[in-house]
């Protein structure tokens, strides 16, 4: 059974670095074809697709968010950490991790974290 | 940057059909994958390279590709169907886009 956790700080000030991490169960991020990534919804608004880290080390960030992504992977400990500096209100929503494993970005999710940015 | 275009919202009477659109340049070279999110809930895959339903899903959904324009079917809609709809593909050089969502509403 594939599971995953957000965790994190639910309330971040401006211009503050967001540090979020996804604890999975059920899979392994060293199995072929197997990727984790993390999307966000802000209230009320559509899905945003952020980073995805795969098996093979690769990693893919959303172009217009890249210069403030980061996505790194702990197989020891079956986590992945999503960092996004230069945190604004504007950022503000829940931020889900996923498993993706039939080429798109998930074909299971987490149960998502809510971040406010606000002073 | 690359998009992917729903209609904002469909409305369908019980045990009729729903059709939502999702349209985009790079869909005739790239899958399509289908999200159905309920209010409070995290999104769930409902359908995979354009036509692959997931282990659980019912057989009422479908989904299918022509040209520039993929379509997820739902057949015999039930009131649980009630929710908003994601499309996601990816452009030519792999960067992933989800569609702007489509608000289904069972009459």
């Amino acid at each position: 059974q594939i599971t995953l956790k957000e965790s994190g700080p639910t309330l971040v000030k401006p211009t503050q670095t967001l540090t979020l991490t996804c604890t999975f169960s059920g899979f392994s991020l060293t199995t072929s074809g197997v990727g984790v990534g993390w999307i966000r919804q802000p209230p009320g608004k559509a899905l945003e697709w952020l980073a995805l880290i795969f098996w093979n080390d690769e990693r893919r960030y959303s172009p217009s968010l890249k210069s403030r992504l980061t996505i790194t992977e702990d197989t020891s400990k079956n986590q992945v950490v999503l960092t996004m500096t230069d945190m604004d209100p504007v950022d503000t929503g829940t931020y889900y991790c996923t498993h993706t494993e039939v080429g798109g970005v998930g074909d299971y999710w987490g149960q998502g974290a809510l971040v406010t940015v606000s002073s | 940057s690359y998009e992917l275009t729903q209609p904002p919202s469909v409305s369908v009477s019980p045990g009729q059909t729903a059709e939502i659109t999702c349209s985009g340049d790079a869909l005739p070279k790239q899958y399509a994958y289908w999200f159905q999110q309920k209010p409070g809930q995290a999104p769930v895959l409902v359908m995979y390279k354009d036509s692959e339903r997931p282990s659980g899903i019912p057989e009422r959904f479908s989904g299918s590709s022509s040209g520039t324009t993929v379509t997820l079917t739902i057949s015999g809609v039930q009131a649980e169907d009630e929710a908003d709809y994601y499309c996601q593909s990816a452009d030519s050089s792999g960067t992933y886009v989800f569609g702007t969502g489509t608000k289904v509403t069972v009459l």
